[in-house]
């Protein structure tokens, strides 16, 4: 499995932007960068995956370097509620006979203050 | 949707019982995996399920067994309970290709 490296913490003012960097320089031609955040005593939640294109959603936008070997997690307004654990995860695509299991490393702590 | 649904929510068991835990995701999700989470450390993967047949495991002792069902939801069977197995357990679902799992909020297993 491709490793990936985050620092372990950060802190962001609420209402700017959350920047989080994930290293994985291992990644394989056909795996995919996901991102999942766990807020304190509940689920991991899915936010957004991409391959080698930048990818925007409602919740964040990915950005991928050319060689990727790097991302960056983008939170444009972080509120209070995006203090979480974040995880960057190399993976094959979710479900089916792909096997797409996810290896959690210990993630970037994000606290957001007012 | 109604996302994926885990219960019981909490438990305690002895030391050498078994226990099963439960799962129901969400309509079209062919694809389920289960996860441990031992307090402070990132999940770790157990196994996963492909319409109804194991088609992944992680690092887990054979005493750890699954099953899912057609009407997706499924079981996470451990027997001969250890004081390690003491965590947070958690179910995650995903239709073929779908891109992200979506998890439960898990079962926090406490065993004494």
């Amino acid at each position: 499995d491709a490793k990936t490296t985050q620092p372990p913490s950060m802190d962001c003012a609420e209402g700017r932007a959350a920047n989080l960097p994930c290293n994985h320089s291992t990644i394989s031609g056909n795996e995919y960068v996901y991102w999942y955040r766990q807020i304190h005593s509940q689920g991991p939640q899915y936010i957004i995956h991409g391959l080698k294109n930048n990818e925007t959603n409602e919740m964040a936008s990915l950005i991928i370097t050319e060689d990727r070997k790097s991302s960056t997690l983008i939170l444009p307004h972080a509120t209070l509620r995006d203090t979480a654990v974040y995880y960057c995860i190399v993976s094959y695509l979710a479900g089916g006979t792909s096997y797409g299991k996810l290896t959690f490393g210990q993630g970037t702590i994000l606290t957001v203050h007012p | 949707e109604t996302g994926v649904t885990q219960s019981p929510t909490h438990l305690i068991k002895t030391r050498g019982q078994q226990v099963t835990l439960r799962c129901s995701s969400q309509s079209g999700h062919n694809t389920v995996s289960w996860y441990q989470q031992a307090l402070g450390q990132g999940p770790q993967f157990i196994f996963q399920y492909y319409r109804e047949e194991e088609n992944g495991r992680g690092n887990f002792p054979p005493r750890f067994s699954g099953l899912q069902f057609p009407n997706y939801s499924s079981e996470l069977n451990v027997n001969a309970l250890e004081l390690d197995d003491s965590a947070l357990y958690l179910c995650a679902s995903s239709a073929t290709g779908s891109g992200g799992y979506t998890f439960g909020s898990g079962t926090r297993l406490t065993v004494v």
